[in-house]
């Protein structure tokens, strides 16, 4: 099983500010990454996937980057909606596994 | 507008057995994968299983294999997961999800499922 590992665990941001979350995989993934966004009391969220593919409806601040083991998701400048909980998933091995999240919140 | 809804949730006693549903609408259900992930209360995503369009491939992860089951009815465009043997650590929300074709890009909401005597 790929381990995602993702840091850190929490990231305190003004609003405005650039917010850049990790994640590692424990063995090389390609480029099949996704990200998700998880509000509060919600289902996640789809992001992003294939890295750095913008999913329908994700605002252009998001971009990712990276490739085999390490990934970056970072948010250029951080809206009131996007404080929340971000997830990595690789999906180049079953079973797919995520990353243990990035709870993005108000500084 | 692609909608997935799931039913089914409950309490359960260790050890008994239950069936989620998801019921999908929006899109072509025959043509996509579908999968199942859980989430226990107040931690991460897990994907428990993942089927194929058609139906004819399963996966499933290690915490649940051999226990859970998971099957579609795509005349009736519906996605189902049968949960025997049941265990504390099974419980969570669990999010149905279309799988195009390999990440989730469609969500439920969630059912929520409680194993406790």
């Amino acid at each position: 099983e790929i381990v995602m590992t993702q840091s850190p665990a929490t990231l305190s941001v003004s609003p405005g500010e650039r917010a850049t979350l990790s994640c590692r995989a424990s063995q090389s993934v390609s480029s099949k990454l996704a990200w998700y966004q998880q509000r509060r009391g919600q289902a996640p969220r789809l992001l992003m996937y294939g890295v750095s593919t913008r999913a329908s409806g994700t605002p252009a601040r998001f971009s990712g980057s990276g490739s085999g083991t390490e990934f970056t998701l970072t948010i250029s400048s951080l809206q009131s909606e996007d404080f929340a909980v971000y997830y990595c998933q690789q999906y180049n091995n079953w079973p797919r596994t995520f990353g243990q999240g990035t709870k993005v919140e108000i500084k | 507008e692609v909608q997935l809804v799931e039913s089914g949730g409950g309490l359960v006693q260790p050890g008994g057995s239950l069936r989620l549903s998801c019921a999908a609408s929006g899109f072509t259900f025959i043509n996509y994968g579908m999968t199942w992930v859980r989430q226990a209360p107040g931690r991460g995503l897990e994907c428990v299983a993942s089927i194929s369009g058609s139906g004819d491939t399963a996966y499933y992860g290690d915490s649940v294999k051999g226990r859970f089951t998971i099957s579609r009815d795509n005349s009736k465009n519906t996605l189902y997961l049968q949960m025997n043997s049941l265990r504390a650590e099974d419980t969570a929300i669990y999010y149905c999800g279309k799988t195009a074709p390999y990440y989730l890009d469609y969500w439920g909401q969630g059912t929520l499922v409680t194993v406790s005597s």
